[in-house]
């Protein structure tokens, strides 16, 4: 399968700081989503994003699928951001596989 | 109006019981799935189901069993459970199978073998 690889696995910020989450993938892909896991477990979609740029409020996400790779930027980061931000990406064999996350803390 | 809800959200239950997680999603999809999250938050499929057919079927220890009374609709059974069987559940839909679309997750259920 797909290896998916996320960076860094801990950030910690400061309110109101930008950050940039990397996610790595081994082969091509037809499918990108990006997810938030709040504090109380609840996962998010954020982007669905197989290629190009989207932006949602303060998130943004940008994917180069030629160079296999997708970033999800947060601006002006909140403590509402904090928790589990997941990288999954699907191909041929129509099974999405994540990565092992980013853990964001932001802190007042 | 929860999009994919989950029951229950808690279970917790000893060592060879039986137990089932129902879900069921008001979106009109046609695809539902069955994650698994473990207590390192690494998440697996376990199963897909399509228009209520079998289309995903992991390594998953056959004492778990799908059903799907209709497309709406995506239940776990779970039998003889083991301690290791610990872990959140996470059930989610989308639009089709093929991976067009992004997915929506339910809240998960938590379920610890005692």
């Amino acid at each position: 399968g797909i290896q998916v690889e996320q960076s860094p696995p801990d950030l910690i910020l400061q309110e109101g700081a930008n950050s940039t989450l990397r996610c790595n993938f081994s082969d091509s892909v037809n499918n990108l989503q990006w997810f938030h896991q709040n504090p109380w477990g609840q996962l998010i979609n954020l982007f669905y994003i197989p290629s190009g740029t989207k932006q949602n409020g303060r998130l943004s996400a940008t994917t180069v699928a030629t160079e296999r790779y997708s970033l999800l930027y947060i601006s002006s980061s909140q403590t509402t951001d904090s928790g589990v931000y997941f990288c999954a990406v699907g191909s041929n064999d129509y099974k999405l596989s994540f990565g092992a996350g980013t853990t964001v803390t932001v802190r007042a | 109006d929860t999009a994919v809800s989950q029951t229950p959200k808690y279970l917790v239950t000893q060592m060879g019981n039986d137990k089932s997680i129902k879900c069921e999603q008001n979106l009109g999809h046609d695809t539902m799935y069955w994650y698994k999250q473990d207590s390192k938050k690494f998440l697996k499929i376990m199963f897909s189901y399509n228009n209520k057919e079998l289309i995903i079927n992991e390594t998953v220890p056959n004492r778990f069993s799908p059903k799907s009374p209709d497309k709406a609709h995506l239940n776990l059974h779970i039998n003889s459970l083991e301690l290791g069987d610990s872990a959140v559940y996470f059930c989610a839909s989308s639009q089709d199978s093929l991976l067009n679309y992004g997915y929506t997750f339910g809240s998960g259920t938590r379920l610890t073998v005692v």
